[in-house]
Order: structure tokens, then C-alpha cells, then sequence
């Protein structure tokens, strides 16, 4: 079964970036695609964007683009998300989970970002 | 504001049932096909509902979903205390090429 292994918590300056990695262990990582997910504070789920590693091109959604940069190491199986220009608006956790369009049925544990 | 719409909260008894609705529009429910999560403070959300009706081995079968239309609905019967928790929908939306979520609605077993 696969599992995924997030990078632990962070605190970051605004106007920083960040940088979460994802691990998978237990399958093939190469042919499955993959989202990250973000939930700020007492708030609902956000979906940042996703990718299949095999393809070279991430899809992001609209409010993060040019400021997130979705990759993948096929050799470690590791799955990486970075976030730029932080303000605090960006704190939250953030989730990488498999999947790409919905039916995300392995999660990470999360990793919370706080910008402060 | 999310753009799908779920109830902020919804209550019932132990053992009735509660039905939870996912309201959007062509380009996401009504299009594409529905997944629903249960996540509990602190912890990561756990799929139960994929493909608007499928269940993910180990998920019991009092827990179903549904589609009509624009709209999606879970249903959960014989509730128990653990099911306490915030429940979202998720869907691909064809427009906005992005995933979307309802806004999450707290279930709360009196």
C-alpha cells in the first residue's frame, strides 16, 4: 500500500518561499498522479494543483499561478511543492494526496507553513 | 466563497440518518464526477466516496453517495458518535480546469 511522507513544519518570513516535499513509499510513484491540497486555519480545502510525473507539464489552478511550482524526482519517488512571495494569508497545512482530478484516496500526513 | 455549496452544519440523532447536499453548476457536478471526504481536526481528510456512488474498500456500506444533476448528495444512516467530523465535496471543474471543494459541513451527533 502506497503511503506518503511529508516534510515536517515550517516558519517562514513574508515574501519568502517554501518548499514541501512528499514521499511515496510502497508502490510505484511514476504512474499515478498526484495534488497538493492546502487548508488554512478553521478553514475549508483548497486544491493548489497537480501533476502526473511521467508528463512533464503540472496543471495549477488559476490563483497560484506563477507563484507555485509542482515536481517530481522519479528516482527517489518524491513529490515536491513550492510556494513564493509568502504573505500570511499562506499559512495553512498543506496536503499532498494522489490523485489529480479528485477521488484523492492517499493523503499525506501535512505539513503546516506558518508565515509570520 | 466556495464554489461548490455544502451546509455549514447538519445534526441527527445516533442511529438516523443524515444527508448532506453538494450543490454547483455544468461545469463541475454536473459534468464530472464527485468525490466525498470526512476529515477530523488535526488529522489529514480520508476519501469515502469517489466516482459520485463508488466507496473505497473498508469504507461500510451505510455511508452512499449520489449525483443528480448539478447537485450531489452523501447519506450516512445508522450514525454513531465517531462519525463526528467535517465532510466535504470535491469535483473537477471543466472551466476553471481546477479542482473544487465545497466549503466543508460540520456533522454533529447529538
Amino acid at each position: 500500500q502506497v503511503q506518503l511522507v511529508q516534510s515536517g513544519a515550517e516558519v517562514k518570513r513574508p515574501g519568502s518561499s517554501v518548499k514541501v516535499s512528499c514521499k511515496a513509499s510502497g508502490g510505484s510513484f511514476s504512474n499515478f498522479g498526484f495534488s497538493w491540497v492546502r487548508q488554512a486555519p478553521a478553514q475549508g480545502l483548497e486544491w493548489m494543483g497537480g501533476s502526473i510525473p511521467i508528463f512533464p507539464a503540472p496543471n495549477y489552478a488559476q490563483r497560484f499561478q506563477g507563484r507555485v511550482t509542482i515536481t517530481a524526482d522519479e528516482s527517489t519517488g518524491t513529490a515536491y511543492m513550492e510556494l513564493s512571495s509568502l504573505t500570511p494569508d499562506d499559512t495553512a497545512v498543506y496536503y499532498c494526496t494522489r490523485g489529480l482530478r479528485g477521488g484523492f484516496d492517499i493523503w499525506g500526513q501535512g505539513t503546516l507553513v506558518t508565515v509570520s | 466563497q466556495s464554489v461548490l455549496t455544502q451546509p455549514p452544519s447538519v445534526s441527527a440523532a445516533p442511529g438516523q440518518r443524515v444527508t448532506i447536499s453538494c450543490s454547483g453548476t455544468s461545469s463541475n457536478i454536473g459534468n464530472n464526477y464527485v468525490s466525498w471526504f470526512q476529515q477530523f481536526p488535526g488529522t489529514a481528510p480520508k476519501l469515502l466516496i469517489y466516482d459520485n456512488h463508488k466507496r473505497p474498500s473498508g469504507i461500510p456500506d451505510r455511508i452512499s453517495g449520489s449525483k443528480s444533476g448539478t447537485s450531489a448528495t452523501l447519506d450516512i444512516t445508522g450514525l454513531q458518535t465517531g462519525d463526528e467530523a467535517d465532510y466535504y465535496c470535491g469535483v473537477w471543474d471543466s472551466s476553471l480546469s481546477a479542482v473544487v471543494f465545497g466549503g466543508g459541513t460540520k456533522l454533529t451527533v447529538l
